[in-house]
């Protein structure tokens, strides 16, 4: 059974530093793994997806990588900002085309 | 263009009383399902749909029923509520099954219910 782990649970780092997020996966037949933001009392607003073929995808700020035969994954976030406070939650699909989410890193960027 | 809708944002039950839940999306997307997030568990999947008229189960459905009657529409419903479904409720979509393609799920705002 498919298992997503997030590390740490939670993260407090100064604005401005650098950060990774970590995600392992135990079953590394996955189609695609996506990475989500969730703001407290909000629902979840999707930040990036790589497919299984891919080894990186990035969008601003945000890098995520994929190694699968490792299961792993890392969300990379440059120069932190206050606004970037948040939940992240790592999720993958696998081959029965349910998603599988992680619990979620807390992340505090302090000003 | 409002994306993935959920009706209602808040809703209080007593024990054994039954409700709907309802998603709706205008992306005309094939694929939606309805997850719940608690504490320390993360989001679990209730049930989803492959498309109209079809649903499946998913990882926690017991308590659960759900009808896809329109393509736009996934109906969750609680027949009789208990304390351990007190949760946050969340509908998404997506075009395409992830095996055929790079397309992402889409989620709603999320339904708080409590029940006491």
């Amino acid at each position: 059974k498919q298992e997503v782990t997030q590390i740490p649970a939670a993260l407090s780092v100064p604005e401005g530093e650098n950060l990774v997020l970590n995600c392992s996966f135990t079953d590394s037949a996955i189609y695609n793994l996506q990475w989500f933001r969730q703001d407290p009392g909000k629902g979840l607003t999707s930040l990036l997806l790589i497919q299984s073929s891919q080894r990186e995808q990035t969008s601003g700020r945000l890098n995520a990588s994929l190694d699968k035969s490792s299961g792993r994954s890392t969300l990379y976030i440059a120069a932190s900002q206050p606004g970037d406070s948040a939940t992240y939650l790592c999720a993958v699909w696998d081959r029965d085309d349910k998603i599988i989410f992680g619990k979620g890193t807390r992340l505090h960027i302090l000003p | 263009n409002a994306g993935v809708t959920q009706t209602p944002k808040f809703r209080v039950l007593k024990t054994g009383q039954s409700m709907t839940l309802l998603c709706a999306q205008d992306m005309n997307h094939e694929y939606m399902y309805w997850y719940r997030q608690d504490p320390g568990m993360g989001l679990r999947l209730i049930h989803y749909s492959v498309g109209e008229g079809t649903t499946a189960k998913g990882e926690v459905p017991d308590g659960y029923n759900v009808s896809r009657l329109k393509k736009q529409n996934f109906l969750l419903g609680l027949e009789s509520a208990a304390p351990s479904q007190t949760s946050v409720y969340f509908c998404a979509s997506s075009l395409a099954p992830a095996k055929l393609s790079s397309y992402e799920q889409y989620f709603g705002p999320g339904t708080r219910l409590t029940v006491t």
